[in-house]
């Protein structure tokens, strides 16, 4: 399967433990964003990095949220003393297009107790 | 403020018939227009996109129509099949945002 690959792709915690999930991209993007979605609506954005560079950052990331793509492959998105409200999926997408088609993952969801 | 609006929060078609799900957007520089279909507990997947240089582009049994005057996009199905049952998301890129800018969906129920 060459496709976008989560980990985990289901994540319970309680209220104030640290989180961190993994994405593998489709191994020639270079492009690889992080999206939010919660029950009723779209995917938002979190994130996106273009090789290793994280270029833009949504208003959505507090400071408790960091992603990294540390070699230009993977990416790890952490999430520090977990919140009620930070339950949601966590997708991952990846590209090799500047606008246009992304590929998603399967999602990795949170349930913050 | 939403950028892309998807106002039918579900909609409900007959198997064999047509399903029509609509889309509008408010940012004019968007230039690219996708639609994503999505099962619970799956990613989305790609489905169907259009440049903002057509009106139509159409792959099998999905065609999307593009009405730029209008801001307006649609996704017709025809004909509907219970398989076709899933939440659609209109998405939308360019307008100086990176990546996409996604609607709340459309829950399609195709009823045999």
């Amino acid at each position: 399967d060459t496709g976008v690959s989560q980990d985990p792709r289901h994540k319970i915690t309680k209220r104030g433990q640290n989180v961190t999930f993994r994405c593998d991209p489709i191994s020639e993007h270079n492009r690889l964003y992080w999206y939010r979605q919660t029950l009723g609506q779209g995917p938002e954005f979190l994130t996106y990095f273009q090789n290793e560079a994280q270029l833009e950052k949504s208003r959505l990331l507090s400071d408790r949220f960091s992603a990294e793509r540390p070699k230009g492959s993977f990416s790890t998105l952490e999430i520090q003393r977990t919140e009620q409200g930070d339950s949601a999926m966590y997708l991952c997408a990846s590209t090799i297009w500047e606008t246009g088609e992304l590929f998603f993952g399967e999602g990795s969801r949170l349930t913050v107790l | 403020d939403q950028q892309v609006k998807q106002n039918s929060p579900s909609l409900s078609v007959q198997e064999g018939r047509i399903s029509i799900l609509n889309c509008d957007y408010t940012n004019s520089m968007f230039d690219y227009f996708l639609w994503y279909k999505k099962y619970p507990a799956e990613g989305p997947t790609f489905l169907i996109s259009i440049s903002s240089i057509k009106d139509k582009n159409e792959d099998g049994r999905f065609t999307v129509f593009l009405n730029k005057s209008a801001k307006h996009l649609s996704l017709h199905i025809v004909p509907s099949q219970p398989g076709d049952s899933a939440v659609y998301f209109c998405a939308a890129s360019g307008g100086g945002a990176d990546g996409l800018t996604f609607g709340k969906g459309t829950h399609l129920i195709i009823q045999p």
